[in-house]
């Protein structure tokens, strides 16, 4: 399966700043998605960036507050712009890989947990 | 787009008992079917998944089943032991490179 890993695993960030976290994969892949999971919840997708382009982000979700960036195969960073408590989430890259089942599919990050005071 | 529901949000049986977890889907485009299982702190690990052109796929304790007429799949693990505990998430797409739908995970606790 993929190596993935993220940069910063936790952060406590005051309101108003910005945090940028990097997401690292072991070898190149075509596409990245940045998923959100609040507390208690579910996987919501942000966007998925693929290199090259520009990201598209889902309903919900904007470039001025997520910009993300994707300079290569194997790296893409997404940063959370004017935080507010209502940020504080954990962020979660995924990449499309063969994994251990022999499947094509997506797999996780050990995520970025933030916490917005 | 894409609506997936998942039932129960909370589940507790004894060790050695089974465990069910349902979800649909809406767009009978979806075609990929992947469970994760999250421990606590932890990242959503993959351990199960089926496609639209299989009504069952098995993996020892761990079992999927599909209906696509009906747009609904589930989950059953047999036997569950205490380390099945952890909250698990359906999710539907079209395919693998394509955006996942997640259910709002069920809560699995397997009690000794």
């Amino acid at each position: 399966s993929a190596v993935i890993s993220q940069k910063p695993s936790r952060d406590i960030c005051q309101r108003g700043t910005s945090l940028t976290i990097q997401c690292q994969v072991d070898s190149q892949v075509t596409m990245m998605f940045w998923y959100r999971q609040q507390p208690g919840q579910s996987l919501t997708l942000i966007a998925t960036a693929n290199q090259g382009s520009e990201a598209t982000y889902e309903s919900g979700f904007v470039i001025d507050k997520f910009p993300i960036s994707r300079p290569n195969l194997t790296f893409s960073t997404l940063t959370v712009s004017n935080m507010s408590p209502e940020d504080s989430s954990i962020y979660l890259c995924s990449v499309e890989r063969r994994g251990e089942l022999g499947t094509d599919t997506q797999y996780f990050g050990p995520g970025t947990r933030l916490t917005v005071l | 787009g894409e609506n997936v529901e998942q039932h129960p949000s909370t589940l507790s049986v004894q060790e050695g008992d089974s465990a069910v977890i349902k979800c649909t889907y809406s767009d009978s485009a979806s075609n990929y079917f992947p469970w994760y299982k999250q421990e606590l702190g932890k990242r959503p690990q993959l351990i199960i998944d089926i496609r639209s052109n299989v009504g069952e796929k098995k993996d020892q304790r761990i079992a999927v089943t599909l209906n696509k007429t009906a747009k609904h799949f589930s989950l059953h693990i047999t036997e569950t032991q205490p380390e099945d505990s952890a909250v698990y998430f359906c999710a539907a797409s079209l395919n693998t490179g394509n955006q996942f739908y997640f259910g709002t995970g069920t809560s699995l606790t397997v009690i000794p």
